[in-house]
């Protein structure tokens, strides 16, 4: 059980494009929801955190206007990054949180922007 | 400001020895630690995680030590194994409002080799 799913495992889009990423909890419901980046050989980087039915909170210094953040079910949040450009291009993974204390990873998306 | 620190990007171990793997922490509202596994291109696995009441936990091969006076953790794995070869993460996190724990915060990851 707690498995989440997120696709498109890679993408590449024409720099002013925008690119949608789902993440779906299959087989439970996630009132919140985790979106980080993580640039080759460092850390994942927190960008913002998403409640079901409410704004997402964005850590200092994430765009929210570039990186739009919906969550409008308990199973599905999805990440715009709007208006592309080749510094965006990362490896985005969402997670889930289930219950208490059980986080879910997503298997991420590899973003090309060119 | 890095809350979280793994201060050792490399770890070369023997098959069949054991692995340590430490981390350190400077934010003391955390009471939640885990342990992720993590290849190039994937999301993390969760190994184990261990809460601020304990100061060990054990399953199977893993085990997580926490020094709560010291903001200091460590995964020993033992026996190691090449298919232990991966990055490690450890991650820790803190209750918010009351009812969960908020979000998770990284450190910069262990590369850790298992020769055979």
């Amino acid at each position: 059980g707690a498995v989440v799913s997120q696709h498109p495992s890679r993408v590449i889009c024409k720099s002013g494009t925008s690119v949608k990423i789902e993440c779906r909890s299959l087989d439970f419901q996630a009132t919140t929801m985790f979106w980080y980046r993580q640039f080759p050989k460092k850390s994942l980087m927190l960008m913002a955190t998403s409640n079901e039915g409410s704004k997402a909170t964005y850590e200092q210094g994430v765009e929210k206007d570039k990186f739009l953040i919906n969550h409008a079910s308990l199973t599905l949040s999805t990440l715009t990054v709007t208006s592309a450009h080749p510094e965006d291009s990362s490896f985005y993974i969402c997670s889930a949180l289930m219950g208490y204390d059980r986080y879910t990873f997503g298997s991420g998306t590899r973003l090309t922007v060119v | 400001d890095q809350q979280v620190k793994q201060n050792s990007p490399s770890l070369s171990v023997q098959e069949g020895r054991i692995s340590i793997l430490n981390c350190d922490y400077t934010n003391s509202m955390f009471d939640y630690f885990l342990w992720y596994k993590k290849y190039p291109a994937e999301g993390p696995t969760f190994l184990i995680s261990i809460s601020s009441i304990k100061d060990k936990n054990e399953d199977g091969r893993f085990t997580v030590f926490l020094n709560k006076s010291a903001k200091h953790l460590s995964l020993h794995i033992v026996p190691s194994q090449p298919g232990d070869s991966a990055v490690y993460f450890c991650a820790a996190s803190a209750v918010t409002g009351g009812t969960s724990y908020g979000k998770l915060t990284f450190g910069q990851g262990t590369i850790l080799t298992v020769h055979p």
